[in-house]
């Protein structure tokens, strides 16, 4: 199953400042997704991030905002830009391949928090 | 469409059984059931493809009514270590999952 190393696993920033997360798969992957988690709620898909074209963002979600980039299959990054408080959440990305067929596999996640 | 999950919250003693629903007002073409510990990312449990099959984990299983668009998880004789919060995601072909909202779910002892 396809293993993936998310960094930072948290971090604190201040309001208007950018944060950008890295997501690392050590296989190579057709698409990989980015989620938000906010504290105790469900995983929402920001994006999906094929290499070579523009991510796909979900409604409620814009480029400006969280620009994706996917230089290779086997990489991606999600910035968080301009943020303000309502931003702290957990950010994760996945990719499809695990365990069983079809399965999706999560990075540890990010734990943002915006001050 | 996001899926509903029922119910959101359910507190076990070590032993007892439980059963999670999820429902959708889609068609669905697979659900899938992930487990997700506080802090940890989500992990996958298993994923329904055919309706009416049901397909083991350990103790956990779970079934798929394509009819009625709907899928339970079944957890018997829980244990401890099943604490945490699960979550139906619901797909369509190629698409990104969906996810609901969660179930809750508390073992003590």
């Amino acid at each position: 199953s396809a293993v993936i190393s998310q960094k930072p696993s948290r971090d604190i920033c201040q309001r208007g400042t950018s944060l950008t997360i890295q997501c690392q798969v050590d296989s190579q992957v057709t698409m990989m997704f980015w989620y938000r988690q906010q504290p105790g709620q469900s995983l929402t898909l920001i994006a999906t991030a094929n290499q070579g074209s523009e991510a796909t963002y979900e409604s409620g979600f814009v480029i400006d905002k969280f620009p994706i980039s996917r230089p290779n299959l086997t990489f991606s990054t999600l910035t968080v830009s301009n943020m303000s408080p309502e931003d702290s959440s957990i950010y994760l990305c996945s990719v499809e391949g695990g365990v069983g067929p079809r399965s999706y596999t999560f990075g540890s996640g990010t734990r943002l928090t915006v001050v | 469409q996001q899926p509903v999950q029922s119910p959101q919250a359910v507190i076990l003693r070590e032993g007892e059984d439980a059963v999670i629903n999820c429902s959708s007002s889609k068609a669905l073409y697979s659900v899938h059931w992930y487990r997700q510990k506080h802090g940890e990312a989500p992990v996958f449990l298993m994923i329904l493809l055919k309706g009416g099959e049901q397909k083991g984990h350990e103790k956990i299983s779970a079934s798929f009514n394509e009819k009625k668009q709907q899928s339970s998880l079944y957890l018997t004789a829980s244990q401890l270590s099943y604490s945490g919060t699960y979550f139906c995601g619901t797909g369509s072909g190629n698409t990104p999952l969906v996810f609901g909202k969660g179930t809750r779910l508390s073992v003590i002892a």
